[in-house]
């Protein structure tokens, strides 16, 4: 497809378990950006991947987040031991090197129950 | 790190009245991007500003990257019930590959 593409659209996981968000950007896309969105709340951010520069992790909010991009391409947002308070629509959005307008998937919501 | 002040939170206006919201910031910023969001979507790319000063149009909006590169506002005119949504403001630093950052959006709900 065109545009970014999230998967799964949901998710539903029990306390403790571990899940992995996927997100394909935009063919040709070097920039990737992972954001969480807790219900009624702003964008807050959690990594920034640029070409092959180190990724920016600095809005991880625990040890339990983790995020790889292979090849340049397709990335993975991993939560380990998955806590109630990670339940928010996980957003992905991807750029070109140059410009700065991201453009967004539809969001993986995740259900923490 | 750097931050957006976006306001209002949230507005409750008639249909057909003009909207205005605007961001501001601490830091400066070379890039201004404002998205909507509607429920269950990703923000939708509205209008990107590139240089201070600069005014952009699409449609029923306009947006403007303030003179001192530290604030940017957004009008919706005329608005209408498909106007409905949380509106963003974002900004990229003054270098380029720099994370973009968000305001807190502003809520905005229109009454027939």
């Amino acid at each position: 497809g065109a545009g970014v593409s999230q998967s799964p659209s949901n998710k539903v996981t029990e306390k403790g378990k571990d899940v992995e968000l996927r997100c394909d950007p935009i063919s040709g896309h070097t920039a990737l950006y992972w954001y969480r969105q807790s219900l009624g709340q702003g964008l807050e951010f959690l990594i920034y991947f640029q070409g092959n520069s180190a990724p920016d992790k600095s809005g991880l909010p625990s040890d339990r987040f983790s995020a790889e991009r292979t090849g340049g391409s397709v990335s993975t947002l991993t939560i380990q031991r998955t806590q109630q308070e990670d339940s928010a629509v996980y957003l992905c959005a991807s750029r070109t090197a140059i410009g700065a307008e991201a453009f967004f998937g539809q969001g993986t919501r995740l259900t923490v129950v | 790190g750097q931050q957006l002040n976006q306001s209002p939170q949230s507005m409750f206006i008639q249909e057909g009245e003009d909207v205005s919201m605007n961001c501001t910031s601490s830091s400066i910023f070379n890039t201004w991007l404002w998205y909507k969001q509607d429920p269950g979507e990703g923000p939708v790319l509205l209008i990107a500003l590139y240089k201070a000063g600069e005014l952009t149009s699409n449609g029923r909006l306009t947006a403007q990257f303030g003179i001192t590169r530290k604030d940017s506002f957004l009008n919706i005119s005329a608005s209408i019930p498909s106007d409905v949504g949380i509106y963003f403001c974002a900004g990229q630093g003054i270098q380029g590959a720099q994370k973009l950052v968000f305001g807190q959006g502003t809520r905005l709900t229109i009454n027939p």
